[in-house]
């Protein structure tokens, strides 16, 4: 089972809006609506931002956003700020009967 | 308050086994799946197995499949992962999760700090 495909790094600036891509196949992504977004700071408890493609957990700020097409999931984030930097995952369920993680994007805030 | 707590990392030496737990607390274990899920030092995350609340559902991934097998204890609120056959490339940092309902299908809503696999001669 391969790994989804997201960026390796994405970076803006204070009050800007950025866009994750998570793609996958019509195995994964594109067939089910078992994508959630994680938020990672290495050594650290991953934080939940993002459940069943765009779904926002209480606590987390309403600037994420999760969306879906296709066999491609996006994270958004608007009105960029310091504190959103961080390692960002993407994982769905699979028609293996497994799970797949995505190999991860490093947000920089500039 | 909901609570992980992994234990049982260390060093071991290539082909030797090692056992995992998560104690679980602060919610009704035997409702939920679970998960653990490892990170390769500088390295994305990599899921590993998951459970269903009663156990009628595993699942591993395909590079650990057949070396590490997935078990609970729901009357002690634990979720165990051993481990066998371990190779240098098993060493990671070892998360316990919690998903959101009883399949392990459901996202993962709480995770543990991690304990430490360090697979080397």
């Amino acid at each position: 089972q391969s790994a989804l495909t997201q960026p390796a790094s994405v970076s803006g600036s204070p009050g800007q809006s950025i866009t994750i891509s998570c793609t996958g196949t019509s195995s994964d992504v594109g067939g089910y609506n078992f994508v959630s977004w994680y938020q990672h700071h290495p050594g650290k408890a991953p934080k939940l931002m993002i459940y069943e493609v765009s779904n926002r957990p209480s606590g987390v700020s309403n600037r994420f956003s999760g969306s879906k097409s296709g066999n491609t999931a996006s994270l958004t984030i608007s009105g960029l700020q310091a504190e959103d930097e961080g390692d960002y995952y993407c994982t769905s369920y699979t028609t293996s009967r497994i799970r797949v993680f995505g190999g991860g994007t490093k947000l920089t805030v500039l | 308050e909901v609570q992980l707590v992994e234990s049982g990392g260390g060093l071991v030496q290539p082909g030797r086994s090692l056992r995992l737990s998560c104690a679980a607390s602060g919610f009704t274990f035997d409702d939920y799946g679970m998960q653990w899920v490892r990170q390769v030092p500088g390295k994305g995350l990599e899921w590993v197995a998951g459970i269903s609340w009663n156990s009628g559902s595993i699942g591993y991934a395909d590079s650990v499949k057949g070396r590490f097998t997935i078990s609970r204890d729901n009357a002690k609120n634990s979720l165990y992962l051993q481990m066998s056959s371990l190779r240098p490339d098993d060493t990671a940092l070892y998360y316990c999760a919690k998903c959101s309902r009883g399949q392990f299908y459901y996202y993962m809503d709480v995770w543990g700090k991690g304990t430490t696999v360090t697979v080397s001669s």
